[in-house]
């Protein structure tokens, strides 16, 4: 049980376009989650923390606008990277939490924009 | 604010051997403490957790990690270190009481040679 799986597992894009990534949970519904992104050999950052129905939490510092969140169900959230440039390639980790218990992860999505 | 330290980048053991990977934390509360594993180009598998009870606390393959309050520590041990046991691992820590989100150390590689 508590199974995320993340679509795309890897993404390529060019300059200036946008790019939707999707979690879902797959055996249990998540009232709560996360998004993180992982620059290479170093620890999660957390993106933004979003509960099913409402407006996502955007950590300080992350542009809520370049980066869209929706969590439009209790199994499924997408983060857009809108207008992606070069300096928005890294590792795109969500999680999903049932009433605030344990964070389980997806796989990862790997972002690279040329 | 909360924290997590994991002392070491990396941690080398012989197959066979045991191996000790160590944390320590601080938050305002009573903490829920985690670790998981992460192994290249993949998401983060959830390994064990420390809610309440037992100070000793048995995860997946074989890992188990013991919190000790007055050292505020949370070290992952297992017995006997297995070749695939390589991989990057991290500690987590979250105030138990109301809404809060995880916070993480910065990682530390295994190596387990033959």
């Amino acid at each position: 049980g508590a199974v995320v799986s993340q679509h795309p597992s890897w993404v390529i894009c060019k300059s200036g376009t946008s790019v939707k990534i999707e979690c879902r949970s797959l055996d249990f519904q998540a009232t709560t989650m996360f998004w993180y992104r992982q620059f290479p050999k170093q620890s999660l950052m957390l993106m933004a923390t979003s509960n099913e129905g409402s407006k996502a939490t955007y950590e300080q510092g992350v542009e809520k606008d370049k980066f869209l969140i929706n969590h439009a169900s209790l199994t499924l959230s997408t983060l857009t990277v809108t207008s992606a440039h070069p300096e928005d390639s890294s590792f795109y980790i969500c999680s999903a939490s049932r009433q605030g218990e344990t964070q389980y992860f997806g796989p990862g999505t790997r972002l690279l924009v040329l | 604010a909360q924290s997590v330290a994991q002392p070491e980048d990396q941690v080398n053991v012989a197959e066979g051997n045991p191996l000790t990977v160590k944390c320590t934390y601080s938050v305002s509360g009573n903490p829920y403490l985690f670790w998981y594993v992460q192994y290249p180009n993949r998401g983060l598998q959830f390994l064990l957790k420390y809610i309440t009870g037992d100070n000793l606390v048995k995860g997946s393959y074989g890992f188990e990690a013991e919190f000790n309050k007055s050292q505020t520590s949370f070290h992952l041990k297992k017995p006997s270190a297995l070749v695939s046991d390589s991989a990057l691992y991290f500690c987590a820590v979250r105030e138990g009481s109301g809404y809060s989100t995880l916070t993480f150390g910065k990682g530390t590689m295994l190596l387990v040679s033959p």
